[in-house]
C-alpha cells in the first residue's frame, strides 16, 4: 500500500544505546520529515528533507543524525539514547503541490522507551 | 517566529453537543497555510482542513465547520451534533509557503460521552 511506512512500531532501549527509526516513502515526495510527539506540546520537529542529499535541523535536535541518500528514505538515528528521548515518533512526507493541498503524510508513529 | 497555540486542554461534551476548538497563530509570513489534524485513540495523525492565507471563507464539510479571523489570528474547528467517535486530539497547525516545516500546536484532547 502506497504511503509512508515507519519501522520499528514500538523499542525499547537502555541508556546510551543506538539506533535507527526507518522510514520510508513510496509516492515520490521531495519533502519528508521527523517529529516527535510529548504529551503536552504537539508534535515538534526534530529534522527535515527538502530533496535527496539535503536535510536541515527542525526544533529539537539534539541527539539525532539524519540522512537522506535516496528520494524514498529518511532514518532517524539516535546517538546515545536518553530517557529525555522517550517520545512517539512521526516520520511523514509531501511535496510542496500536495502539501499546499494536504498537508503532509504521517507515518504510523514509533513508540520509543529509553529506560 | 511561527507559533500555535490551543489554549484547550480538554473538553468534555456529551453527545450531539456542538464543541468548538480553538486555535490561535503568529506568523510573520504573508503566505501561510493552517491545517488541522485528528489524532483518534489509535494514534495514526489524520488530515482534516487545509487554509491559506488568501482565503478566509469558512468551510463546512458535513458536521464539521472551521472559521477563519485573520483580523484575530484564529482558525477555530466546530463539530456539530459531536458522536462518540469525535472523541480524539486534535492538532492545529501552521505552516509558511515552503512548507519544509509545521508548527503544531499543543492539541486538544475532545471526550465525547455518550
Amino acid at each position: 500500500n502506497a504511503g509512508v511506512t515507519q519501522t520499528p512500531k514500538f523499542q525499547v532501549l537502555k541508556t546510551g544505546q543506538s539506533m535507527t527509526l526507518q522510514c520510508a516513502q513510496d509516492m515520490n515526495h521531495e519533502y519528508m520529515s521527523w517529529y516527535r510527539q510529548d504529551p503536552g506540546m504537539g508534535l515538534r520537529l526534530i529534522h527535515y528533507s527538502v530533496g535527496a542529499g539535503i536535510t536541515d535541523q527542525g526544533e529539537v535536535p539534539n541527539g539525532y543524525n539524519v540522512s537522506r541518500s535516496t528520494t524514498e528514505d529518511f532514518p532517524l538515528r539516535l546517538l546515545s539514547a536518553a530517557p529525555s528521548q522517550t517520545s512517539v515518533y512521526f516520520c511523514a512526507s509531501s511535496y510542496k503541490g500536495r502539501a499546499a493541498i494536504y498537508g503532509y503524510t504521517f507515518g504510523s508513529g514509533t513508540r520509543l522507551t529509553v529506560v | 517566529a511561527q507559533k500555535v497555540t490551543q489554549a484547550q486542554t480538554e473538553i468534555s461534551v456529551v453527545e450531539k453537543e456542538d464543541v468548538t476548538l480553538d486555535c490561535v497563530y503568529e506568523t510573520r509570513d504573508t503566505t501561510y497555510y493552517l491545517f488541522w489534524y485528528k489524532q483518534p485513540p489509535s494514534g495514526e495523525l489524520v488530515f482534516l482542513i487545509r487554509r491559506n492565507s488568501f482565503d478566509e471563507q469558512n468551510e463546512i464539510s458535513g458536521r464539521y465547520s472551521w472559521n477563519f479571523q485573520k483580523s484575530t489570528s484564529s482558525f477555530n474547528f466546530t463539530i456539530t451534533a459531536s458522536q462518540v467517535v469525535d472523541s480524539a486530539v486534535y492538532f492545529c497547525a501552521l505552516s509558511g509557503n515552503n512548507f519544509n516545516k509545521f508548527y503544531f500546536g499543543s492539541g486538544t484532547k475532545l471526550n465525547v460521552k455518550p
